[in-house]
């Protein structure tokens, strides 16, 4: 079963401003990982958090973690029209194997 | 250094025709994963396997089998396929005690 859900499904906004997406997940873990898919193509890992961290940064990328909350959000500040794509948050799974398990993703169109 | 290369692309097959989809890692990953991406569902998994020589069933494995030939090469095979699995399928591997997953390009499956 899916264990990350992306919030919101859809998300469109102009180049220059900031993109929100929130990942909440079921069971604990140990690290939380963002990852975006290009129309067409398979998806590329983007940043990972564990579970001692609150926030991490990449480039224009900020992922905070709240595990009380089980919840993650990826913001894209100063967005181009180049990260239009889907991100997709993704998680270890549950059980003894590490099974990257992802979420429905969110469609974030970036308007030049 | 190719990383995960799928074969093939796209393919369109009758109702109970079979086929099998390629999938080789140049990595020396000991996993890879077998996907499947439907419109609104995320990706969802079909099989995996941790090591070579051994296979395990994801969340949907009905109308699929799988082989680990080697470390290299993981392969999906649809018996007698249905409509129900018009998709796009993705092969994914990771290293062992990583956690980052490294994604082929995809096959878009057409089951008419």
């Amino acid at each position: 079963s899916q264990q990350g859900e992306e919030d919101p499904q859809a998300l469109s906004i102009q180049e220059g401003e900031n993109a929100t997406m929130n990942c909440s997940y079921k069971t604990s873990i140990n690290n939380l990982q963002w990852y975006r898919q290009n129309s067409g193509r398979g998806l590329v890992h983007l940043i990972l958090i564990r579970s001692n961290e609150r926030e991490k940064h990449s480039g224009r990328l900020r992922v905070t973690l709240d595990t009380s909350k089980k919840s993650s959000s990826l913001l894209i500040t100063a967005s181009r029209a180049a990260d239009t794509a889907s991100y997709f948050c993704a998680t270890p799974g549950s059980g003894g194997s590490y099974i990257p398990t992802f979420g429905r993703g969110t469609s974030l169109i970036v308007h030049p | 250094n190719a990383g995960v290369t799928q074969t093939p692309k796209f393919q369109v097959l009758k109702t109970g025709q079979s086929m099998t989809l390629q999938c080789a890692q140049d990595m020396n990953h000991n996993s890879m994963y077998w996907y499947r991406q439907d419109p609104g569902m995320g990706l969802r998994l079909i099989y995996y396997s941790a090591s070579e020589g051994t296979t395990d069933k994801g969340e949907v494995p009905n109308g699929y089998n799988v082989s680990r030939l080697n470390k290299r090469e993981f392969s999906l095979r649809l018996e007698s396929a249905a409509p129900s699995q018009t998709s796009v399928y993705f092969c994914a591997s990771r290293e062992t005690g990583g956690t980052e997953a490294f994604f082929g390009q995809g096959t878009r499956l057409t089951v008419v």
